[in-house]
């Protein structure tokens, strides 16, 4: 199984700040990596697929980067409904995994 | 309008069962695979289930193998997931997904 640990498990931003979240896998997935949005209640949303391919509906300040066992999620200037748990997830090999989810919230 | 709509979760007793049901609409179901996700409370998300397009391939995570199944009919746009002998630590909530679209999920609570 595909070990994935995001770091840092909080982050504090102001808003208008830049935040930058970091996914490391155990071993290779090449792009086959998803970044989801989570709110207090509510479903995930798929943020990013194919590390950098942006979902329906995602804003341009929301950018993934990354490839082999490194990648990144960068909110260039975080919004009020930004705050919220972001988590990466890989589905290069069964079973697919999440990251233990990073937190952004208010600073 | 997309939607994926889930039901059957409840509360059950440790051994018992469950059959959650997922049903679908505004999109072309028999085209995507589909998948049960499930988040235990104030936990992270895992991935239980994945069921191909014609039902022919399905996955299962090392935690449920042999104790859930997983099925669809394309014909009523309705996924499945049947979970037998059910543990204190399957309690969650679980999603209907198919990567894009998500539904509210379903609360099961496994206690005595």
């Amino acid at each position: 199984e595909i070990l994935m640990t995001q770091s840092p498990a909080t982050l504090s931003v102001s808003p208008g700040e830049r935040a930058t979240l970091s996914c490391r896998a155990s071993q290779s997935v090449s792009t086959n990596l998803a970044w989801y949005q989570q709110k207090p209640g509510q479903a995930p949303r798929l943020l990013f697929y194919g590390a950098s391919t942006r979902a329906t509906g995602i804003p341009a300040r929301f950018s993934g980067s990354g490839s082999g066992t490194e990648f990144t999620l960068t909110i260039s200037s975080l919004q009020s409904e930004d705050f919220a748990v972001y988590y990466c997830q890989q589905y290069n090999n069964w079973p697919w995994t999440f990251g233990q989810g990073t937190k952004v919230e208010i600073k | 309008e997309v939607q994926l709509v889930e039901s059957g979760g409840g509360l059950v007793q440790p051994g018992g069962s469950l059959r959650l049901s997922c049903a679908a609409s505004g999109f072309t179901f028999s085209s995507y695979w589909m998948s049960w996700v499930r988040q235990a409370p104030g936990k992270g998300l895992e991935w239980v289930a994945n069921i191909k397009q014609d039902g022919s391939e399905k996955n299962y995570v090392d935690s449920v193998k042999g104790r859930f199944t997983v099925s669809r009919d394309n014909a009523k746009n309705s996924l499945y997931l049947q979970m037998n002998s059910l543990r204190a630590e399957d309690t969650a909530v679980y999603y209907c997904t198919t990567v894009n679209y998500w539904g509210q999920g379903t609360l099961v609570i496994v206690s005595s």
